[in-house]
Order: structure tokens, then C-alpha cells, then sequence
């Protein structure tokens, strides 16, 4: 089993649209939780990260559910500009930082 | 400023070749990583550096070799490659090196070996 492990995808949605992304961890022992956005031949970019309490940025809504060990990203009202491939991340260290990322879940939204 | 700068941006070179890559924060981060990301793969960590120390090698074969002469340096040494180490190269830094710090990553190196 794969420690993260995302939608496949691709998500292909109109603009307007709210589309949802899940995440599931393997490692219990996980302390911290992100969501990252990586364009074509770019950087990840950090989008959020994801707290017990859930969290909203925006147009972005995240939420951590610690016994199912899932994590989730909601977008509302999707933009041409939120195509990108959305990535999972879960630090496995409780005293380090060592991210493990997920294999990506491709967004593309069209007009 | 979240900004962490990578040189070069391209690099191609032969198996017999060395060649550094270099990584550069002024955010006054005091960890540094190295990732390899092949094409429509996640990245993968290679190191970890917390205050200047290696705290995490991910197993990574002896041809990559990192250092970190200061707090917002890093480099990675290449020597005696294959082709199969083609792969874009990300540096990141994080505050500290603790588990909830967030990782900023810079726009990578695209290697290619020849």
C-alpha cells in the first residue's frame, strides 16, 4: 500500500464548478498535512496546509479526519488558472520534516 | 519573500562529467532538502539538511553527494551519472526542520545525462 494515495483523476470540470479531491495516509503517526498545486515543468507551490479543525483560504476548503486518516481539498467556483495537478502531502516524521506526496491529481477546467 | 533560486536551470551532461547544482534561500530557513521528480511522477526526497547537519539521506547512491557550506546555501555534487538520473532536481527550505514547517520549494534544476 502506498503511503499516500490520491484520486487518479484527471478531473476535467466547467469554470464555475466545485470539485473535490481526496487523500488517504497509511501512517498513523503523521503530524502534518499540506496541499500543494504543480503546474507543468514548474515547482510545487504550496496552496494550504490542512489542520484538524479543517480551514478555508478562499475559494479552498480543506479538512483532516485523523481516525479515517483522509485528507480532502475542496474548490469552489473553479477558475481556468486552477488547472494544475493538486498533490497530497503528509509529513510521516512526528520530529522531522520528511513530506511524502502523493501521485497528483490532475485538475482541468474549461471554459 | 518565499523565494528559494536554483542554478543552473538546465543542465546536460555526459556520464564522465561533474557537475554541482546550487540552492539559495534568504528567508533565514535553517533546513534545506534536495527532491528528484521524474516526468508525471511525485517528487521523491533525497536529503535533508537541519543547521548545516545531514539529518536525512534517503539512501541515495554515492554518485550524488550534498553540502551545505551555510545556512542558506546547498549544493549537490554530481559525478559518474546514467541516463536514469535524468529527472528535474528541487531544492526547498523550511523554518526549522519540524514536522509541521512548511517547505518552499525552488523552480529546479532539469537535468539531462547523456
Amino acid at each position: 500500500r502506498k503511503e499516500v494515495e490520491q484520486d487518479p483523476g484527471p478531473f476535467n470540470v466547467p469554470e464555475g464548478a466545485t470539485v473535490a479531491f481526496n487523500c488517504t495516509y497509511s501512517n498513523s503517526a503523521s503530524q502534518s498535512f499540506f496541499w500543494y498545486r504543480q503546474d507543468c515543468r514548474k515547482e510545487p507551490k504550496l496552496l494550504m496546509s490542512v489542520y484538524s479543525s479543517g480551514n478555508e483560504d478562499g475559494r479552498f476548503t480543506a479538512q483532516l479526519n485523523r481516525a479515517s486518516q483522509y485528507i480532502s481539498l475542496l474548490i469552489r467556483d473553479s477558475k481556468l488558472s486552477d488547472s494544475a495537478t493538486y498533490l497530497c502531502v503528509v509529513n510521516g516524521d512526528p520530529y522531522g520534516n520528511k513530506l511524502v506526496f502523493g501521485a497528483g491529481t490532475i485538475l482541468r477546467v474549461k471554459s | 519573500d518565499t523565494e528559494v533560486t536554483q542554478t543552473p536551470k538546465h543542465l546536460v551532461m555526459g556520464m564522465t562529467n561533474k557537475k554541482s547544482l546550487k540552492c539559495e534561500q534568504h528567508m533565514g530557513h535553517r533546513a534545506m532538502y534536495w527532491y528528484k521528480q521524474k516526468a508525471k511522477k511525485p517528487p521523491e526526497l533525497m536529503f535533508v539538511y537541519s543547521y548545516e547537519k545531514l539529518s536525512i539521506n534517503e539512501s541515495v547512491p554515492s554518485r550524488f553527494s550534498p553540502e551545505c557550506p551555510n545556512s542558506s546555501l546547498l549544493n549537490l555534487h554530481l559525478h559518474a551519472l546514467q541516463p536514469e538520473d535524468s529527472a528535474l532536481y528541487l531544492c526547498a527550505s523550511s523554518h526549522s526542520g519540524r514536522a509541521r514547517d512548511e517547505q518552499f520549494f525552488g523552480p529546479g534544476t532539469r537535468l539531462t545525462v547523456l
